[in-house]
């Protein structure tokens, strides 16, 4: 089955340990993206992805950081999370571009 | 730098019923427009898309207009059903297919 999944699910966690939230995708995606979804505003992405190697910023990327490695996985790190950083979060993939991506199942994040 | 908004936060609608749902944006060099659905504790889910070169276009029970003189967009459902309860949210491209703007949404709510 094609899918995007995203570990953990679920995380909270206290101001200042660093974490990583998983992404991986097995539909041999080129382009990869990372969002945060707040209340009463949308979608906003953090990074993307064109390729393996390759990685820009989006509108948010302060205090975030990513890697692509490898085209399947496309892990977010967090080095020292605040909690401005509590969100939902949402890993998608798709072909080539940000058109048709197919998003994760979200990792909800609480920073105490 | 392209603002996206809709009309409605919350849409009751009885089953059965057609189901309007609106975007509105900024950027006259928008070109490309994507609807999504968000069931609750998932991920977006890709309904349709249009372009900027077309008024409107159809899908399974799914229709979206665009207007571009007053930089608008809709998406209409037919004979809304239980299932269609979700946020949907619209997506729209400006200056390529790297840089998208997420709305807000708008909660669809149908009544049995």
């Amino acid at each position: 089955e094609a899918q995007v999944t995203q570990n953990p699910r679920y995380l909270i966690t206290v101001t200042g340990k660093k974490l990583t939230v998983t992404c991986s995708q097995n539909m041999n995606h080129e382009y990869m993206s990372w969002y945060r979804q707040d209340p009463g505003l949308g979608l906003r992405q953090i990074y993307y992805s064109m390729n393996v190697e390759v990685t820009d910023k989006g509108d948010v990327p302060e205090g975030y950081k990513v890697s692509r490695k490898e085209k399947r996985n496309f892990p977010l790190i967090l080095e020292s999370p605040s909690p401005n950083q509590t969100s939902l979060y949402f890993c998608a993939s798709s072909a080539a571009t940000a058109y048709e991506q197919y998003f994760g199942p979200g990792t909800r994040l609480t920073v105490t | 730098g392209e603002s996206v908004g809709l009309h409605l936060p919350t849409l009751s609608v009885q089953e059965g019923d057609n189901s309007i749902i609106n975007c509105a944006y900024s950027n006259s060099a928008s070109d490309y427009f994507i609807w999504y659905k968000q069931e609750s504790g998932k991920g977006p889910q890709f309904i349709i898309d249009i372009r900027s070169n077309m008024d409107k276009r159809q899908g399974q029970r799914v229709t979206v207009l665009l207007n571009k003189t007053v930089k608008h967009l809709s998406l209409q459902i037919a004979a809304t059903q239980p299932g269609d309860s979700a946020v949907y949210f619209c997506a729209v491209f400006s200056g390529g297919y790297q840089k998208v703007t997420f709305g807000t949404g708008t909660k669809l709510q149908v009544i049995p």
